[in-house]
C-alpha cells in the first residue's frame, strides 16, 4: 500500500481551466501538506493542513484553495490556471504538526499550456 | 527564520569515489536537520535526519551526515558511489513547529 499517494500523476490542461489533484495518506498522520517544485527544482511550501484545519498558507494566489474532508485527505483546487503554474505539486504528511519528518507522495505534474 | 544553502547545484563523481554534498544551514534556534533524496519522477525519500544526541548520523544506502555547529554545516558523504546514487538531493532544516525549508537541490550524476 502506499503511504501517501496522490492523482493524477500527470495533468495537462489550458491555461483558464480549473483542475483538482488529490491527495490521500494511509499513515494515520494528523497533519498534510502541499509543496511546489518548480522547474529549477525548488521546494517551496504552499499549505498545511493539521487534522482539517488550515495552520500554514504561505503567500500563495487565492486560486489555490486546499480542502480536507478528513484529516486523511487534502485537496488541492486550482481555478483559472496560467503558465506559471506549471510544475510539479507534492503533497506530504507528518505525524504531528510541527514534526519535520515528511512523508512525500510521488508527485503529479501539471502543465499548462 | 531559517535557511539552507547547498553548495553546487551539480556534482559529479566517479563510480567508486568518494560522494560529498555541501549543506550550511542558518537557524537561530537548534535546528533539525535532513537529507531527503529524490530520483527521477518520483517523491522525496528521507536519508537521514539529526535531531539531538550523536553529531554523526548514518541513514538508508551507506550515507553518513555529520552536524557540525561551530560551522554550521551538515555535509552528506558516502564513502563509495554507486550508480544508483544518481539523483537530486536536498537538504532541510526545521525549528521547532516550523515547517521543512528546502535547500535548493543537488543533481549527483556518477560516471561509470
Amino acid at each position: 500500500d502506499t503511504a501517501v499517494s496522490q492523482t493524477p500523476k500527470y495533468l495537462v490542461t489550458q491555461m483558464g481551466n480549473d483542475k483538482s489533484i488529490k491527495c490521500e495518506q494511509n499513515l494515520g498522520h494528523d497533519t498534510m501538506y502541499w509543496y511546489k517544485q518548480d522547474s529549477k527544482k525548488f521546494l517551496k511550501i504552499m499549505f498545511s493542513y493539521n487534522n482539517k484545519e488550515l495552520i500554514i498558507n504561505e503567500t500563495v494566489p487565492n486560486r489555490f484553495s486546499p480542502k480536507s474532508p478528513d484529516k486523511a485527505h487534502l485537496n488541492l483546487h486550482i481555478n483559472s490556471l496560467e503558465l506559471g503554474d506549471s510544475a510539479v505539486y507534492f503533497c506530504a504528511s507528518s505525524l504531528l504538526s510541527g514534526e519535520a519528518q515528511l512523508f512525500f507522495g510521488e508527485g503529479s505534474r501539471l502543465t499548462v499550456l | 527564520a531559517q535557511s539552507v544553502t547547498q553548495l553546487g547545484s551539480h556534482v559529479s563523481v566517479s563510480e567508486g569515489a568518494l560522494v560529498l554534498l555541501r549543506c550550511n544551514y542558518s537557524s537561530s534556534v537548534p535546528p533539525y536537520l535532513f537529507w531527503y533524496v529524490q530520483y527521477p519522477n518520483q517523491g522525496l525519500q528521507l536519508l537521514l535526519k539529526y535531531t539531538t544526541g550523536a553529531t554523526l548520523v548514518k541513514g538508508i544506502n551507506g550515507f553518513e551526515a555529520e552536524f557540525k555547529k561551530s560551522e554550521t554545516s551538515f555535509h552528506l558523504t558516502k564513502p563509495s558511489a554507486h550508480m544508483s546514487d544518481a539523483a537530486e538531493y536536498f537538504c532541510a532544516v526545521s525549528e521547532a513547529n516550523t515547517p521543512l525549508v528546502f535547500g535548493k537541490g543537488t543533481r549527483l550524476s556518477v560516471i561509470a
